[in-house]
């Protein structure tokens, strides 16, 4: 089965940028989707088809994806974006959707 | 706007049954796969299983096979979890979860999730 992996943390300071990996075997040929999940809270995708942001996500959350790598940045932190953030992919040979491991954002 | 609301889970005890429920509302119910994906305390979002919209046709993690059934009944807008055999490993977070499509198409995201419904496996 398919594995993504992403690091489980990731510190940043306001106003800085947060780049959080999601790796995975020649991911760059599959359409990555982000979500974002706060205590308490369900998840709320932020990042569709690697890149795409659905209307109510701020412009400061952005997608990229090549190779082996795809990488949710999210620009000019702010301490709302304290959360944590897991990648998907849809693994197509086996029909299941795929989560990474997660990847918990601290704003210092 | 689209809303996911489940009810149904509880403390059982192993060995035993639930049956989880997903209401829907805002949207066409029967034109969309849905899915059930869990949490267990602490830890990462793991698919269970997912129903398509047109045939029905469901699919499932191997951890849970031959133990939980989805369904769904479209002129209710509601969709199930049956679970049996229960397990202490089955304790987690419940989240009902529309993908991005339905019919024929190939699924790829979730764009509406419930707030989940608590399922704990405790004797």
């Amino acid at each position: 089965s398919y594995v993504l992996t992403q690091p489980p943390s990731v510190s940043v300071a306001p106003g800085q940028t947060a780049r959080i990996a999601c790796a995975g075997n020649n991911i760059g040929s599959k359409s990555v989707h982000w979500y974002q999940q706060k205590p308490g809270q369900a998840p709320l995708l932020v990042i569709y088809y690697d890149a795409d942001r659905p209307s109510v996500i701020p412009e400061r959350f952005s997608g990229s994806n090549s190779g082996n790598t795809a990488t949710l940045t999210i620009s000019r932190v702010e301490a709302g974006d304290e959360a944590d953030y897991y990648c998907q992919v849809w693994d197509t040979p086996n029909d299941h959707p795929v989560f990474g491991t997660g990847t918990k954002v601290t704003v210092l | 706007q689209v809303q996911l609301v489940e009810s149904g889970g509880g403390l059982v005890k192993p060995g035993g049954s639930l049956r989880l429920s997903c209401t829907a509302s805002g949207f066409i119910f029967s034109d969309y796969y849905l899915s059930w994906i869990r949490q267990a305390p602490g830890k990462g979002l793991e698919w269970v299983s997912y129903i398509r919209s047109s045939n029905s046709a469901t699919y499932y993690v191997d951890s849970v096979k031959g133990r939980f059934t989805i369904s769904r009944d479209n002129t209710k807008n509601s969709l199930f979890l049956q679970m049996n055999s229960l397990r202490a490993e089955d304790t987690a977070l419940y989240f009902c979860a529309r993908a991005d499509c339905g019919g024929d198409c190939s699924p790829h995201f979730f764009d509406s999730w419930g707030p989940g419904t608590q399922v704990t496996v405790s004797s």
